[in-house]
């Protein structure tokens, strides 16, 4: 069975960075993009990015451009996502999420099961 | 803000019929991309409901449909059930983004 199995909850001070991990197992690794949305408390849904674990390459939401770094390890399934130079505003639930469809029609059928980032001083 | 415009709230009593509104514009919605809905429990990640404005994954009971038309969407629940209560978000993709746009998510009561 399908599984995105994402790393631990992390606090960190205003200015630094995180790096989160999403663990994919059940299905063709290289096969299905990979997505980043997050979700501030209380708040709605945020697209934050697109990593195709086959070749690595990325594209961002403009927000988050020049802070956002989405990598890959194909031989352990694993993707990444970095955001720097954190703020306040940065608290948020972090998810990773499988596309299926199509890259100009994406629908998300597995998600991981969050990671809660807190910036505070 | 929101790319795609929801209610915060819709309420109803078990059994009832409730429907949740999803509105776009020429990026999204209004340029021919689907529209996808997705409910989320509390304290858990995000479930695809209906993909493709108004297919039903396998697994997700026919009380549970979609529809689109022109820069809207929507999502309607029948039967409603106690278990039915949870954050419901619509998402399309936005050409403006060049990704993803979410609703701000509308909270279902049952009364």
């Amino acid at each position: 069975q399908v599984q995105l199995v994402q790393s631990g909850a992390e606090v960190k001070k205003p200015g630094a960075s995180v790096k989160v991990s999403c663990k994919a197992s059940g299905y063709t690794f290289t096969s299905y993009y990979m997505h980043w949305v997050r979700q501030a408390p209380g708040q709605g849904l945020e697209w934050m990015g697109i990593i195709n674990p086959s070749g690595g390459s990325t594209t961002y939401a403009q927000k988050f451009q020049g802070r956002v770094t989405m990598t890959r390890d194909t031989s352990t399934s694993t993707v990444y996502m970095e955001l720097s130079s954190l703020r306040s505003e940065d608290t948020a639930v972090y998810y990773c999420a499988r596309m299926s469809g199509y890259y100009y029609n994406p629908r998300y059928d597995y998600w991981g099961q969050g990671t809660l980032v807190t910036v505070s001083s | 803000q929101s790319v795609l415009t929801q209610p915060p709230s819709v309420s109803g009593a078990p059994g009832q019929r409730v429907t949740i509104s999803c509105t776009g514009n020429s990026s999204n919605i209004g340029a021919g991309y689907d529209v996808h809905w997705y409910q989320q429990l509390p304290g858990t990640a995000p479930k695809l409901l209906i993909y493709g404005n108004n297919n039903r994954p396998s697994g997700v009971p026919d009380r549970f449909s979609g529809s689109k038309s022109g820069t809207s969407a929507s999502l309607a629940i029948t039967g409603l059930q106690a278990e039915d209560e949870a954050d419901y978000y619509c998402q399309s993709y936005d050409s403006s983004l060049s990704g993803s746009g979410f609703g701000g998510g509308t909270k279902l009561t049952v009364l």
